[in-house]
């Protein structure tokens, strides 16, 4: 039923280590997108990845890298973790054509950083 | 001058208020606008879509787009109390490319 659906929900790591976040829709959407949303709620593009391009929001370290094996699914790896990555990370999918019903977007994982 | 403009509020109304959220833009390219509600620690919801400027409205809630003014808005009649989240205003260009927030009002509706 879920439309857009990320795990995990909660992820508590140390400084230093290497996790990876998965998403997944069903919606039959062409479009993925990660974004960060800070403590002060505010919700910034890290990435959008169709079947045929990557857009890399130019102000995400490197140490961020999306992973997707087909259009239903857009991972996102991050290696060497650091405080200020805690953050929610939320998944969102859109069609390419027609946005009547808007972007989906995941509940979110919660990533803290200790 | 960031690209999506909103005032961040906190914004307190009591129960029944007639309620106004606005938005300004420096991007002309924008074309499709949304407002999204957030609870706290869920994920964002699909309030109000609009495609280019005018006008629409879905039972209490109005959405408003003045493209010559690069201002939206977002009306709330009669709020109720389970009102209570932060809405954000969002938009993009195109479909299939990056949804561009604003930094989300906190509203608080008392009963």
């Amino acid at each position: 039923d879920t439309a857009v659906s990320q795990t995990p929900k909660y992820l508590v790591t140390q400084m230093g280590n290497d996790k990876s976040i998965k998403c997944e829709q069903n919606l039959g959407h062409d479009t993925m997108y990660w974004y960060k949303q800070d403590s002060k709620k505010f919700l910034k593009i890290m990435f959008s990845y169709n079947n045929k391009e990557l857009i890399i929001n130019e102000t995400v370290p490197n140490r961020f890298s999306p992973k997707s094996p087909d259009k239903a699914h857009l991972n996102l790896h991050i290696n060497s973790l650091e405080l200020g990555d805690s953050a929610v990370y939320f998944c969102a999918s859109s069609p390419t054509q027609g946005l009547s019903g808007g972007y989906t977007f995941g509940s979110g994982t919660r990533l803290t950083v200790v | 001058q960031k690209e999506v403009e909103q005032d961040p509020g906190p914004l307190s109304v009591p129960e029944g208020a007639i309620v106004s959220l606005n938005c300004t833009y420096s991007n002309s390219a924008f074309q499709y606008f949304m407002w999204y509600r957030q609870y706290s620690r869920k994920g964002p919801e699909l309030l109000m879509y609009t495609y280019s400027s005018g006008n629409k409205e879905d039972g209490r809630f109005t959405a408003q787009v003045d493209k010559s003014s690069k201002y939206i808005s977002l009306f709330i009649r009669d709020s109720q109390p389970s009102d209570s989240a932060t809405y954000l205003c969002a938009m993009s260009s195109q479909a299939g490319t990056a949804l561009i927030f604003g930094k989300g009002t906190t509203l608080s509706v008392s009963s």
